[in-house]
C-alpha cells in the first residue's frame, strides 16, 4: 500500500533562518505531488505541484521554493523565513499514472512556527 | 475561474440526526469532485469522489454525496450523526488532475 511521510511534524525557527520540509512517498511510482499551507486551520493554498523529477510548478510567489529530485520525494524550501511563513504545511500526492480522476493523498503536515 | 464554495463556515447537528455539509462550484467543463476530512493537527483524508455516472457517490464511514449538475452542487451528507464526525470537512474539484481547487472548509459539530 502507498504511505507519505513528512517530516518533521513541528518546527519552531527564527525570522531569517533557513528552512527545509520532506516529504517522501512509498507504494507508488511518478506521483503527481503538492505541497500546500493551511493558515488558522482553514483554507488550503497551494504553494507548487510536481508532474516529474525537476519540473515544478509555481502557485504563488514568494520566499519559498520547491524540489524534486528524485521521483518519490519533494522538499520545501526556504532561504530566509519571514513571519508570514508560518502555518500548516501539508503534502499530498496523487496516482498520476491512473488517470486524472484520481484524488490526492495528504501527510499529516508539518507545523512552522516563526519567532 | 475555477472555484469551490463552501457556504457555511459551521454546520452543527444532534448526534443521530442526518447532517449536509454545502459544496457548489464553478468550472469550466465537466469536473471531478471530491470531499476531504481533516481531523485537528492531522492532514486531510479522501471521502468520496464523483467522476460520472450515478449521481449520489458513496464513500468511506457511511457518507455519501450527492451531484446536481443543473445546481452545479455536490453535498456531502450522512443519515445519522456520530460524534466522531465532528472534523473539518472540505469540498474539491479537479479538471485536470493536476491541479485541485477546494473550498474553505465546513466545520462539523455533532452534539451528544
Amino acid at each position: 500500500s502507498q504511505t507519505i511521510h513528512q517530516w518533521p511534524a513541528t518546527l519552531v525557527q527564527p525570522v531569517g533562518s533557513p528552512l527545509s520540509l520532506e516529504c517522501t512517498v512509498e507504494g507508488t511510482s511518478n506521483p503527481n505531488l503538492y505541497w500546500y499551507r493551511q493558515a488558522a486551520g482553514r483554507g488550503l493554498q497551494l504553494l507548487f505541484y510536481s508532474v516529474g523529477i525537476g519540473q515544478i510548478s509555481s502557485e504563488v510567489p514568494q520566499n519559498l521554493s520547491a524540489s524534486r529530485p528524485q521521483d518519490r520525494q519533494f522538499i520545501l524550501s526556504s532561504k530566509k523565513l519571514l513571519l508570514s511563513d508560518s502555518g500548516f504545511y501539508l503534502c499530498a500526492w496523487s496516482d498520476r499514472p491512473r488517470g486524472s480522476n484520481q484524488p490526492q493523498h495528504f501527510g499529516d503536515g508539518t507545523r512552522l512556527s516563526i519567532l | 475561474a475555477q472555484s469551490v464554495a463552501q457556504p457555511e463556515d459551521q454546520v452543527n447537528v444532534a448526534e443521530g440526526n442526518p447532517l449536509t455539509v454545502k459544496c457548489t462550484y464553478s468550472v469550466s467543463g465537466n469536473p471531478y469532485l471530491f470531499w476531504y476530512v481533516q481531523y485537528p493537527n492531522r492532514g486531510l483524508q479522501f471521502l468520496l469522489k464523483y467522476i460520472t455516472g450515478d449521481n449520489l457517490v458513496k464513500g468511506s464511514y457511511g457518507f455519501e454525496a450527492e451531484f446536481n449538475k443543473s445546481q452545479t452542487s455536490f453535498h456531502l451528507k450522512k443519515p445519522s450523526a456520530l460524534v466522531s464526525d465532528s472534523a473539518l470537512y472540505f469540498c474539491a474539484v479537479s479538471l485536470t488532475g493536476n491541479q485541485f481547487y477546494f473550498g474553505t472548509g465546513t466545520s462539523l459539530t455533532v452534539i451528544p
